[in-house]
């Protein structure tokens, strides 16, 4: 069964302290690995898919890696406007539904 | 813009009473899909549909259906409403035929139902 497992559960970061976010996963042939954004009283964001170990994806201050077993979210000199929860989720070779972790909460203070 | 829409956003009903949930897109997308987002589990799944007349149930189907009569819809309804359901719910769509879960899903804003 496919299973992801994300950390910490919340964060607490002083403006322009950089950290990262782990997404462990366990899946039966990867599809695609996906990060999403997700505001208080909104729909997930998409920001990235990973589809292979070493791949690697940049937006802004948001930088996705992807190794085998786990895939993380760098965040270089956040601002109080990246605070949101961040999702991961897998894709593997039982269709076309995604399984998803329960979140890292980013509280970002100025 | 090409957008996918929930409605109503915000839905207070009783115990025993049937609720449907309205989820439309215009990216012509052919798969779409179902969750429920609780404190504590995260996005769970409830049905999805990879086209029009298909159907499947996902990991918390009890107590749901939908139906697939054109591309753009796929409404999820409550049969009977139970206190369990309340949650925020989330419709998401993805594109391709043959990518399988390596598509990218869209979502919705979501409807957060209250069951009294």
């Amino acid at each position: 069964e496919d299973q992801v497992t994300q950390s910490p559960e919340a964060l607490r970061l002083q403006e322009g302290e950089s950290s990262s976010l782990n997404c462990s996963y366990t899946v039966s042939g990867l599809r695609g690995l996906f990060w999403y954004r997700q505001d208080p009283g909104k729909g997930p964001e998409f920001l990235f898919t990973l589809y292979s170990a070493g791949e690697e994806k940049e937006k802004e201050r948001l930088k996705a890696t992807l190794t085998k077993k786990e895939s993380f979210l760098h965040i270089t000199a956040p601002k109080p406007e990246d605070s949101a929860t961040y999702l991961c989720a897998v894709g593997g070779n039982s269709g076309y539904a995604l399984n998803f972790g329960k979140g890292t909460s980013l509280l970002v203070t100025p | 813009d090409a957008e996918i829409t929930q409605s109503p956003r915000h839905k207070i009903t009783e115990t025993g009473r049937q609720v449907t949930l309205a989820c439309h897109q215009t990216w012509n997308h052919n798969n779409m899909f179902w969750y429920r987002q609780d404190l504590g589990h995260g996005l769970r799944l409830i049905h999805y549909s990879y086209g029009v007349q298909d159907t499947n149930k996902g990991e918390v189907s009890d107590g749901y259906s939908v139906s697939r009569s054109n591309t753009e819809d796929l409404p999820l309804t409550l049969e009977s409403a139970a206190s369990s359901q309340t949650s925020v719910y989330f419709c998401a769509s993805s594109e391709s035929t043959a990518g399988g879960s390596g598509e990218t899903q869209y979502f919705g804003p979501g409807t957060r139902l209250l069951v009294l």
